[in-house]
């Protein structure tokens, strides 16, 4: 079945510094991906939406140039984290559709924490 | 509040049938889907339903459609500690493909 590999799965980064994080579509083309934030026991925040070669659709409150994402290829999406602080401490999920089906593929995930 | 909404906890005992509720609010949506979350990882589908269909089942699973009510239930029949887990109701919400995901019902199974 279709893949998405999410990496990396836990990184810790101080304060002021950068992160990026990738996700691929492993055996078959993301058109899509969306970008997810998840708190402790809480939904999924949906923060933006890429499509393949086109700026990313960013949900209200997501700052564009704090949360930077590329989806340069059908294939690889990243999402990098710019000038991080502890508050951007969060569980990071990408999923990505599938042109051919109706489909929605999830990352495992990326546990961000700032210190 | 959530267009999409869930209770936020059951507790079942091992072999024992779980279901969980969810209602939605957008009359237009044509997916819904039930995704499964273990800790500490991403999201797997469980399985999803057309919105011209009532009832769909896969194994162990069973999907219940009421359109008139927008709501939407999975039943699991003789749940497993495996099972422990969030469960999310998520509807498609308009034509870009964006999901909106319930606050996600914490199910946990006791011998």
């Amino acid at each position: 079945g279709a893949v998405v590999s999410q990496h990396p799965s836990r990184v810790i980064c101080k304060s002021g510094t950068s992160v990026k994080i990738e996700c691929r579509s492993l055996d078959f083309q993301a058109t899509t991906m969306f970008w997810y934030r998840q708190f402790p026991k809480k939904s999924l925040m949906l923060m933006a939406t890429s499509n393949e070669g086109s700026k990313a659709t960013y949900e209200q409150g997501v700052e564009k140039d704090k949360f930077l994402i590329n989806h340069a290829s059908l294939t690889l999406s990243t999402l990098t984290v710019t000038s991080a602080h502890p508050e951007d401490s969060s569980f990071y999920i990408c999923s990505a559709r599938n042109r051919s089906n109706y489909g929605y593929t999830f990352g495992s995930g990326t546990r961000l924490t700032v210190v | 509040g959530e267009d999409v909404e869930q209770s936020l906890f059951l507790s079942v005992r091992e072999g024992d049938s779980s279901v969980i509720n969810c209602t939605y609010t957008d009359s237009s949506s044509t997916y819904l889907y039930w995704y499964k979350q273990e800790p500490g990882a991403g999201l797997q589908l469980l399985t999803y339903i057309f919105s011209n269909m009532d009832m769909k089942q896969d194994q162990r699973l069973t999907v219940l459609l009421n359109k008139k009510d927008k709501h939407l239930s999975l039943r699991i029949a003789d749940t497993q500690t495996g099972d422990s887990a969030i469960y999310f109701c998520a509807e498609k919400a308009d034509s870009w493909g964006k999901l909106q995901f319930g606050a996600g019902t914490q199910v946990v199974v006791t011998p």
